[in-house]
């Protein structure tokens, strides 16, 4: 089973407007984190916000806003007042612990939704 | 502050050739970890460290090697090329245990084999 799932393989959204992105993740730990990451055209991974599993409150950074629904499973990226530079690939990504591995800290990654500003 | 690095940014091999990608980083971070990104996937780990002298697999480590002898440094080794093994490679790094325990990321290594 996927243990990151993001269903929108591209979406489009109007500059200024605001433009969710979805994630559902599967995990039995109590305890995990929650990443999204920006890969422009040019490559690099950037990393743009983090949600704790026991974290209260939605993270939220500039105009980025994580919708957190730990019953649901969810974790969807909000993005508002789109900008022209937004346009690019988008990962959720989610650490568990590994108890095995002690405070190993791994990545598992969704396979991206590409967004695309429209002016 | 230079952060991860990865060289070399483009790499062209033959089938059965081995070389080196070299991964480094100035913020003594103790976690680093090698990624491969193949078109419409996300990245899957190959090998990962906590920390000098200790390694281990991730993912899809077959036809890698990793060491690590100084924190900075995470060479990840190709034995014997393929050419299911034309990707594009990112090494991370991060500190261990503390709060969100970001992942930075280098600008990747774009490897092609013939």
């Amino acid at each position: 089973a996927q243990k990151i799932t993001q269903t929108q393989p591209g979406m489009f959204v109007q500059e200024k407007e605001a433009v969710t992105l979805d994630c559902t993740y599967d995990t039995s730990d109590q305890s995990y984190g929650l990443f999204w990451y920006k890969q422009p055209s040019s490559g690099e991974m950037i990393f743009l916000i983090y949600q704790g599993s026991y974290d209260e409150q939605n993270a939220t950074e500039g105009r980025y806003s994580l919708n957190f629904q730990k019953a649901r499973k969810s974790a969807n990226l909000v993005i508002s007042a789109s900008q022209l530079g937004d346009s690019a690939m988008y990962f959720c990504a989610m650490r568990e612990r590994q108890i095995s591995s002690g405070s190993a800290r791994q990545l598992t990654f969704g396979s991206g939704t590409q967004l695309t500003v429209l002016p | 502050n230079a952060g991860v690095t990865q060289t070399p940014k483009f790499q062209v091999l033959k089938t059965g050739q081995s070389m080196t990608l070299q991964c480094a980083q100035d913020m003594n971070h103790e976690y680093m970890s090698w990624y491969r990104q193949d078109p419409g996937m996300g990245l899957r780990l190959i090998h990962y460290s906590v920390g000098a002298g200790i390694t281990d697999q991730g993912e899809v480590p077959n036809g890698y090697n990793v060491s690590r002898s100084t924190t900075e440094d995470f060479p990840l080794r190709l034995l014997s090329a393929a050419p299911s093994q034309t990707s594009v490679y990112f090494c991370a790094s991060s500190q261990l245990d503390r709060g969100p325990d970001t992942q930075y990321f280098g600008p990747g290594t774009r490897l092609t084999v013939l």
